[in-house]
């Protein structure tokens, strides 16, 4: 059984500021990883996948992740954040089956 | 771009109704998905479709039902809602990324 998990469930920052949102799993087999944002009442979006290779990966909008096996992470950064990155951020983990798992989301304030 | 598409938006309702919500999606997708989130953002996986066969069945109350006729549509009916119901209910259609929809507000008095 998979499991996700996010730490921090609000994470504050200025605008400009880089953020790192964390996610860490717990699966012994292959995965493939991913992270969603939720703007206020919208659906998830993707921003950025991992399954195999380099294990930094890019995304929209400026963020990028990065893939430990050793540490069961794959967490989310921005080296600059801008206002309009308010929001709710969703790691997920899918096996080789079609079943996803999502971590319990991280709630980004960019202050002005 | 929308390519997950949901109706209603929003539906406030009666304990012991029944209600019906509506999915379809543009991007000739396989796998379609029905997710609850709940008031603190809580992301659970219900059913799962693969070509109008139900491949993921999560423990959910026997009141809730899948209807899918074809692979670009997915329907969700509650038989008898309780107020626990109460929730946004996400669509999702999927290759291996997910495309979700904006999502169905149930709300039951």
């Amino acid at each position: 059984t998979q499991t996700v998990s996010q730490s921090d469930a609000h994470v504050t920052v200025f605008e400009g500021d880089s953020v790192e949102l964390r996610c860490n799993y717990s699966y012994g087999g292959s995965i493939y990883l991913s992270w969603y944002i939720q703007h206020h009442g919208r659906g998830l979006q993707f921003l950025l996948k991992y399954y195999s290779g380099n294990p930094v990966v890019q995304g929209v909008n400026g963020f990028e992740a990065e893939f430990s096996k050793s540490d069961s992470s794959f967490h989310l950064r921005k080296a600059s954040v801008h206002w309009s990155d308010s929001a709710v951020y969703f790691c997920a983990v899918r096996t080789g089956g079609y079943k996803v798992v999502f971590g319990s989301g991280t709630r980004l304030l960019v202050s002005p | 771009e929308t390519a997950v598409f949901q109706t209603p938006n929003y539906h406030v309702t009666q304990v012991g109704n029944e209600v019906s919500f509506n999915c379809k999606q543009t991007l000739g997708h396989d796998t379609m998905y029905w997710y609850k989130q709940d008031s603190k953002k809580l992301l659970k996986i219900m059913f799962s479709y693969n070509n109008k066969q139900l491949i993921v069945n999560e423990t959910v109350p026997r009141r809730f039902s899948p209807q899918s006729s074809d692979k670009a549509h997915l329907n969700l009916r509650i038989k008898s809602v309780e107020p626990e119901d109460s929730a946004v209910y996400l669509c999702a259609s999927s290759d291996y990324e997910q495309y979700f929809g904006p999502g169905t507000r149930l709300t039951v008095l």
